[in-house]
């Protein structure tokens, strides 16, 4: 079975600085997709970034980029420049099955507090 | 194009009472499931939809229930409620094979 864990329930940064949040998963396929989202206080999941098992490059969008380690079944999420609006409960995510991003398992979260 | 839409944002039910939530998808997306969020459990799958059919199905009791009409926008109903029930719940779409899912705000239910 897939399962996902994030080992920091909180963590905080200073404004402008870089912030890195782990993610560790187990499964047994070889194919498939992860995903960060993100929780604002207003409570709608955001798809922040999303890489894809069988592409060696790590995945980046803007200030967010992934260090997705396949062997050692990690994806830790990277911030960098961190802005006040960052602030936010964030979760790795797994398809369930069939690389369904629609059928998800998540991480229990971290709560990122971005500081000015 | 208007996003994944949740009705309603809060609710307040009795013990007992059943209750039914909406979810309209992103115009397109025949794909749709639910979550269940609660501060001890998490973000945990409920059920997923597609062409009115359940496809896949989480580790939960029969009282939660749902169904997809034909224009895609789905129901999830809870019968017999229990306190343990109080969380948001979350609906998501996606087209199919896309792995991505679009979310939308969430529906607070809170049973008394």
């Amino acid at each position: 079975a897939q399962t996902v864990t994030q080992s920091q329930p909180e963590m905080s940064v200073q404004e402008a600085e870089t912030v890195t949040l782990s993610c560790t998963y187990d499964t047994s396929e070889n194919n498939y997709y992860l995903f960060w989202y993100k929780q604002p206080p207003s409570r709608q999941m955001i798809l922040v970034i999303r890489q894809e098992a069988y592409k060696q490059q790590n995945a980046t969008e803007n200030r967010f980029s992934v260090n997705f380690q396949k062997a050692a079944k990690s994806f830790s999420l990277k911030i960098s420049d961190s802005q006040l609006g960052d602030t936010a409960m964030y979760f790795c995510a797994f398809p369930l099955n069939n690389n369904a991003g629609n059928m998800l398992t998540f991480g229990g979260g971290t709560r990122l507090m971005v500081k000015p | 194009k208007a996003g994944v839409t949740q009705t309603p944002r809060y609710l307040i039910k009795t013990r007992g009472q059943q209750v039914t939530l909406s979810c309209s998808p992103i115009s397109g997306h025949r794909s749709v499931s639910w979550y269940q969020q609660t501060p001890g459990q998490g973000l945990q799958f409920l059920f997923e939809y597609f062409s009115e059919t359940q496809r896949n199905k989480g580790n939960f009791p029969g009282r939660f229930s749902g169904r997809q009409f034909s224009n895609s926008r789905s129901e999830m109903n809870v019968s017999t409620l229990e306190l343990g029930d109080s969380a948001l719940y979350l609906c998501a779409s996606s087209t199919v094979p896309s792995p991505e899912a679009f979310f939308g705000q969430g529906t607070r239910l809170t049973v008394v």
